[in-house]
């Protein structure tokens, strides 16, 4: 089992440019979830698909899409990427939602625009 | 969500066991304590969660309060490979995990 994978590891962005992040998990697990991470802060939620079907915003969802493209993919797009957005983008997850249920998490993906 | 409050930072030596503290004196009855950590720079690992009991597993033992305003995880044997950040958070479901700060441990040889 590869657990929780995520592509690309690292990309570097102009200002205004677009790009998607995939993320997919093998372990048949209902949640998934995308966070971001800035230097020297903890993670940050930014969307979540509690089931294959439905999306709901975190806390920071401002300048992101998402697509839970069936129950092992979740994709996070940027259509205007800018230097704020410069962060490690971690996805993970989870059989539910429900409490106790673990989250699971991939490597991340090392983001900076320029 | 209740906040939870750490120190920003720790040491333990090597083989001896490792304390953390976390406050989360507002935690409501219905929110459970997690524990995650985060070595280096790879993506956060799941070590214990609890509501009320004590809990035990291979990694750690979390031991809450009576009054649950506060917790402490414990690494019995502390090893160079614990070195990591060691987030607690207070949630009621498993979705919006609040990651915060945490504290960095470090252990030393």
């Amino acid at each position: 089992n590869a657990g929780v994978t995520q592509t690309p590891k690292f990309q570097v962005l102009k200002t205004g440019q677009s790009m998607t992040l995939q993320c997919a998990q093998d372990m048949n697990h209902n949640s998934m979830y995308w966070y971001r991470q800035d230097p020297g802060m903890g993670l940050r939620l930014i969307y979540y698909s509690a089931s294959e079907g439905t999306t709901d915003k975190g806390e920071v969802p401002n300048g992101y899409n998402v697509s839970r493209l069936n129950k092992r993919e979740f994709s996070l797009r940027l259509e205007s990427a800018a230097p704020s957005q410069t962060s490690v983008y971690f996805c993970a997850s989870s059989e539910s939602g429900l409490v106790g249920n673990e989250q699971f998490f991939g490597p991340g993906t090392r983001l900076t625009v320029l | 969500d209740a906040k939870t409050t750490q120190p920003p930072s720790m040491d333990c030596a090597e083989g001896r066991a490792a304390n953390l503290p976390c406050n989360h004196s507002t935690i409501s009855g219905n929110e459970y304590v997690y524990w995650y950590r985060q070595i280096h720079s790879q993506g956060p690992q799941y070590i214990i969660h609890g509501l009320k009991n004590n809990e035990t597993n291979e990694m750690a033992s979390l031991i809450i309060t009576e009054d649950r305003k506060s917790s402490t995880l414990i690494l019995p044997h502390a090893t160079l490979r614990d070195t990591a950040v060691y987030y607690c958070i207070a949630e009621d479901s498993g979705y919006a995990l609040n990651f915060g700060k945490g504290t960095s441990l470090l252990v030393t040889p």
